[in-house]
């Protein structure tokens, strides 16, 4: 009965390299987002959907593209991997921005 | 930047004792939230916070939030080995949450 679910929880790969996390809710919920944790446990958004519309979407660089195939789903893609994007990426989902529920994460290294 | 400061930032405890985390900001806000993250998983919502003064009761936990709706805190009473963990405060701002830094709670049995 998992809520909110990420594939792979763990990901290690090489510089230059493209690679996708996916995500995928069961709670009905309207919203879903993107959150980078850096080393330092600091929680930074880096996109959000709401019904396949992104309404979110920080100063990230262009290497990392989000995918809502359907309201369930969003994906994270990333292009040109690079050391820096090392960390662990959350997906979240919520019916507002104030109530939001986490998936387990997928940490990433790059190296 | 419409930045939450936690305090302390570590804290390391005996089980039994009671203690106190804070989260901190300078402008006023509509909403907070308060999570708890464990190691190797992902934020989960404890409680949610709304009205100046109000306070809510989460077992040994009691959430408060200040008169001005400028900060809360968070009191365990009692701690145990299973409240260890990251506290997460954040708040609203369009559409989204801005968090806090967090407060990373060892309670040692």
């Amino acid at each position: 009965d998992t809520a909110v679910s990420q594939t792979p929880k763990y990901l290690v790969t090489q510089m230059g390299n493209d690679k996708s996390i996916k995500c995928e809710q069961n709670l009905g919920h309207d919203t879903m987002y993107w959150y980078k944790q850096d080393s330092k446990k600091f929680l930074k958004i880096m996109f959000s959907y709401n019904n396949k519309e992104l309404i979110i979407n920080e100063t990230v660089p262009n290497r990392f593209s989000p995918k809502s195939p359907d309201k369930a789903h969003l994906n994270l893609h990333i292009n040109s991997l690079e050391l820096g994007d090392s960390a662990v990426y959350f997906c979240a989902s919520g019916t507002n921005a104030y109530e939001q529920y986490f998936g387990p994460g997928t940490r990433l290294t790059v190296t | 930047t419409q930045l939450l400061e936690q305090s302390p930032q570590f804290l390391s405890i005996q089980e039994g004792e009671n203690l106190t985390v804070y989260c901190n900001s300078s402008s006023v806000f509509s909403s907070l939230q308060w999570y708890r993250q464990e190691p190797g998983e992902g934020p989960v919502l404890l409680v949610t916070v709304v009205t100046g003064g109000e306070v809510k009761k989460l077992k040994r936990l009691t959430f408060q939030f200040g008169d001005a709706r400028k900060d809360s805190s968070l009191h365990i009473t009692a701690a145990q080995p299973g409240d260890t963990g990251l506290y997460l405060c954040a708040r609203d701002s369009n559409y989204q949450l801005i968090w806090g830094a967090g407060t990373k709670l060892i309670i040692k049995p």
